[in-house]
């Protein structure tokens, strides 16, 4: 059961241009959400993050919204440069519970920038 | 942010043999660790959660007794991997929580990859 999900396994867009990457979940209980970028053989590095409470986070290039009704979540990278390619992993936690601090992670989207 | 480190980066191994995977935050302590799993192309699929001080939370389907934990400090947590088979080679990735920041934000290790031959 793929609770998190980004549907698109990978993205092709040009240097300057906007990025946009996809994530939808399944469980309510989700209430704070994270963006990491991967390199081949490295590990995740956190990107950007928001909370259930808002709708809109930015962070430089990057901003992330926040639909609840429609249990979706993008991150918008404005604008997109080739150092920005790498897979792009979503992931959503709960507040409390036992689940607290666990990382649900989605199946990743490749970005390639071109020049 | 804050940094965690992994050691070995990489390691081969002969079937049956056993490996140890060191996780250590650098610069905060971590009362919690995770430890995640990635094959080819595929998602970290999260295998324990380490707890210093405790015995570690292991996700359905991980074999405990395969995937020994050890959370001995606030800042070091160890993955054993006993007599390990080619079916274990895989990319290893831990993650260590920050209790200082609100929501507790995870940071991973450089991870580690695992040869079994």
């Amino acid at each position: 059961d793929q609770q998190v999900k980004q549907n698109s396994p990978s993205l092709s867009v040009q240097e300057g241009r906007i990025s946009i990457l996809n994530c939808d979940y399944t469980n309510s209980m989700f209430d704070y959400f994270l963006w990491y970028k991967k390199y081949p053989a490295e590990g995740p590095t956190f990107l950007i993050s928001i909370s259930s409470i808002k709708d809109k986070n930015e962070d430089g290039r990057f901003t992330v919204f926040l639909n609840k009704s429609a249990k979706h979540l993008s991150l918008h990278i404005v604008p997109s440069q080739p150092g920005d390619s790498a897979v792009y992993f979503c992931a959503a936690s709960e507040a409390g519970g036992t689940s607290y601090g666990k990382l649900t992670f989605g199946q990743g989207t490749i970005l390639t920038v071109h020049p | 942010g804050a940094v965690v480190s992994q050691h070995p980066s990489w390691v081969i191994c002969k079937s049956g043999t056993s490996v140890k995977i060191e996780c250590r935050s650098l610069d905060f302590q971590a009362t919690t660790m995770f430890w995640y799993r990635q094959f080819p192309k595929q998602s970290l699929m999260l295998m324990a959660t380490s707890n210093e001080g405790s015995k570690a939370t292991y996700e359905q389907g991980v074999e405990k007794d395969k995937f020994l934990i050890n959370h001995a400090s606030l800042t070091l947590s160890t993955l054993t991997v006993t007599s390990a088979h080619p079916e274990d080679s895989s990319f290893y990735i831990c993650s260590a929580s920050d209790p200082r920041l609100v929501y507790n934000e995870q940071f991973f290790g450089p991870g580690t990859r695992l040869t079994v031959l």
